[in-house]
């Protein structure tokens, strides 16, 4: 899993909390990101990270945000999670146009 | 922005015949790459095979070929002698060389038939 540890791996909350879904690299890749997987619409980028303290957005970032104070580390938060967050996702690195190496996912449930 | 279409949700194949995953880009840019991955149901994402724009040689690994149809923006994956651990979720993506995100299609889930 070319070294990134996601944490939780499962996580079950009520809508109105807020969430924060750990991202941990070991390979010193510049980038990272944030995917959420759901049936029928593939994998979506959230937001990514091209170096510490530099994020950008992605196609589904509402209700999200991140932040990468450390080069292996990259979070995620949800400020107040809502049903429709329900979904599992996935950090990923890769250096400067390489392919993407992901974790093993998270599956975030809203309730 | 750039979309990636695969048109099949869902494809079957019988072990040990050939099967072709079928996948569409729409991009205005000239130098770009292709990927696709493998989902099994551990949900590990496995890189498959990658194709770089500028290049007209048609990538391989082992039973795993594309067809590149560049002018076209196609970008299919040719599944050889299917085996029954490549039943999975295959996603094509598609990374531009301008920018460091990576989008991906909504998938086609293969099924490999004993």
């Amino acid at each position: 899993d070319a070294g990134i540890t996601q944490s939780p791996r499962h996580k079950v909350t009520e809508t109105g909390t807020p969430v924060t879904l750990r991202c941990h690299q070991t390979e010193n890749h510049r980038y990272m990101y944030w995917y959420r997987q759901d049936p029928g619409h593939g994998l979506r980028l959230i937001h990514y990270s091209y170096g510490v303290k530099d994020t950008d957005k992605g196609e589904v970032s509402d209700g999200y945000s991140v932040s990468r104070s450390k080069t292996e580390d990259f979070l995620l938060t949800l400020e107040s999670a809502t049903s429709s967050q329900t979904s599992v996702y996935f950090c990923a690195i890769s250096a400067s146009l390489t392919p993407l190496h992901f974790g093993n996912g998270t599956r975030l449930t809203v309730t | 922005a750039q979309t990636v279409t695969q048109s099949q949700p869902e494809m079957s194949v019988q072990e040990a015949e050939t099967v072709t995953l079928s996948c569409t880009y729409d991009t205005s840019e000239s130098d770009y790459y292709l990927f696709w991955y493998k989902q099994p149901p551990s949900r590990q994402m496995i890189l498959v095979i990658r194709q770089e724009a500028y290049k007209q040689q048609n990538a391989t690994e082992n039973r795993f070929s594309v067809n590149f149809q560049k002018a076209a923006k196609s970008f299919s994956l040719k599944i050889s002698d299917s085996q029954l651990g490549d039943a999975a979720m295959y996603f094509c993506a598609y990374r531009g060389s301008n920018n460091n995100d990576m989008r991906f299609g909504a998938g086609t889930r293969l099924t490999v038939k004993p």
